[in-house]
């Protein structure tokens, strides 16, 4: 079936660093959003993106939806502690459906 | 605030017996969702449904069944024909189950220990 491909699977870094994590699948997609989940917390949507090219920022974050439909990649700007959790892609294959495929996820871990 | 709410935090069964976990959510959303997250893997659909009283089986839903009696509450019950029930369980929901512009907005889960 289809499956998308996050990495990297893990970063430890330190506080002020940037980190860039991305997704590709070998299909094509309309939607990518990436969530980001808190230990024993349910994923919360930081970024959705419709459109092939779209370059999206919300705060230290930014993401872009691959011009091929095939990718997307999230950056964070100057990491602080709070940035700690697992970061998942998502991504929809439209249809008749909303339903999401999502990522194995990146966990990332910020050193004071 | 409107949210999704699950209940409880954290349940523990024993292996034969069936157990129901709890969504309920105060935004309006048409479409809710049922996924199970496993330690290291994506988001798996268990479930998913459309408008009341109508619901569709995902890609794992073996061992699952639940219903969609009120448009804010969507129970799925984990039956003692899954075998290998434990795991952690995210209920969702958005706007509506077509358009691409309907992102989900997940609750804190429920995580399931079964022995």
């Amino acid at each position: 079936g289809q499956q998308l491909n996050q990495s990297p699977q893990s970063m430890f870094i330190q506080e002020g660093e940037d980190v860039s994590m991305n997704c590709t699948s070998s299909s094509i997609f309309n939607t990518w959003l990436w969530y980001k989940q808190e230990p024993g917390e349910g994923p919360v949507l930081l970024i959705a993106l419709y459109k092939a090219g779209e370059l999206t920022s919300n705060g230290r974050l930014t993401a872009q939806f691959g011009i091929t439909r095939k990718d997307s990649f999230l950056n964070i700007s100057a990491s602080i502690p709070s940035d700690v959790g697992i970061y998942f892609c998502a991504s929809g294959y439209g249809g008749a459906t909303n339903k999401l495929i999502f990522g194995t996820g990146t966990l990332l871990a910020v050193q004071p | 605030d409107g949210g999704i709410t699950q209940s409880p935090k954290y349940l523990f069964r024993k292996e034969g017996q069936n157990v129901t976990l709890s969504c309920e959510q105060n935004l309006n959303h048409d479409a809710m969702y049922w996924y199970r997250q496993d330690p290291g893997q994506g988001l798996r659909l268990i479930y998913y449904s459309q408008i009341v009283n109508d619901f569709q089986k995902g890609d794992i839903a073996e061992g699952y069944s639940v219903s969609r009696e009120k448009k804010e509450s969507f129970p799925l019950t984990v039956t003692s024909a899954q075998k290998n029930p434990t795991a952690f369980y995210l209920c969702a929901s958005s706007i509506t189950l077509t358009g691409i512009d309907s992102p989900l907005h997940f609750g804190n889960g429920t995580r399931l220990t079964v022995t």
